[in-house]
């Protein structure tokens, strides 16, 4: 099945203590991206990469690191998490977008992570 | 600022009549315009798409408008069914720093009434 996975689906951390969201896609996707959803605000890009070893800054990149050493995986750090990051984050992975086409992004279940 | 808003949070209608969703965008260098479905513990999914140079696209019950010059992007969903309460966010496809990103709106929370 096509799917993408994220682990763990729920956390609740401590301010400062470094945690790793991980992301798996099995369609072979070049591209991948996290997302933060906060109320009202939608989905927010944190970083994304366009095919291993590339990646980029999003809308709200500060406090988070990523890694592309393998195409399938994407994972998501918070080095010293903060309250702030309290958030729904989403993974997500698509073929490369064009100016002629649009490829749809299959999204995670998403991690609601809880930082106190 | 946000470049996409959905103005309505929550819509109720009644089973069996037609769901409007509404979006808003101020930029029109975008290229494709997205509709996208959310059940609670699931992540999204994708529903529609349409292309900066059509005004409308069809795929069963849904139907998806854009009206270039008021800048604005609706879904219409009929007949409207149970299965269809969900929140819906429409997002908007363009190029920044020579990369195609998506901007997204907040949502809208459509709740199908038996």
């Amino acid at each position: 099945e096509a799917q993408v996975t994220q682990n763990p689906r729920y956390l609740i951390t401590v301010t400062g203590k470094k945690l790793t969201v991980t992301c798996s896609q099995n369609m072979n996707h070049e591209y991948m991206s996290w997302y933060r959803q906060d109320p009202g605000l939608g989905l927010r890009q944190i970083y994304y990469s366009m095919n291993v070893e590339v990646t980029d800054k999003g809308d709200v990149p500060e406090g988070y690191k990523v890694s592309r050493k393998e195409k399938r995986n994407f994972p998501l750090i918070l080095e010293s998490p903060s309250p702030n990051q309290t958030s729904l984050y989403f993974c997500a992975s698509s073929w490369t977008q064009g100016a002629l086409s649009y490829n749809e992004q299959f999204f995670g279940p998403g991690t609601r992570l809880t930082v106190l | 600022d946000q470049q996409v808003k959905q103005n309505s949070p929550s819509l109720s209608v009644q089973e069996g009549r037609i769901s409007i969703l509404n979006c808003d965008y101020t930029n029109s260098m975008f290229d494709y315009f997205l509709w996208y479905k959310k059940y609670p513990a699931e992540g999204p999914t994708f529903l529609i798409s349409i292309s900066s140079i059509k005004d409308k696209n069809e795929d069963g019950r849904f139907t998806v408008f854009l009206n270039k010059s008021a800048k604005h992007l609706s879904l219409h969903i009929v007949p409207s069914q149970p299965g269809d309460s969900a929140v819906y966010f429409c997002a908007v496809q363009g190029v920044w720093d020579s990369n195609y990103q998506l901007i997204w709106g907040a949502g809208t929370k459509l709740i199908i009434k038996p």
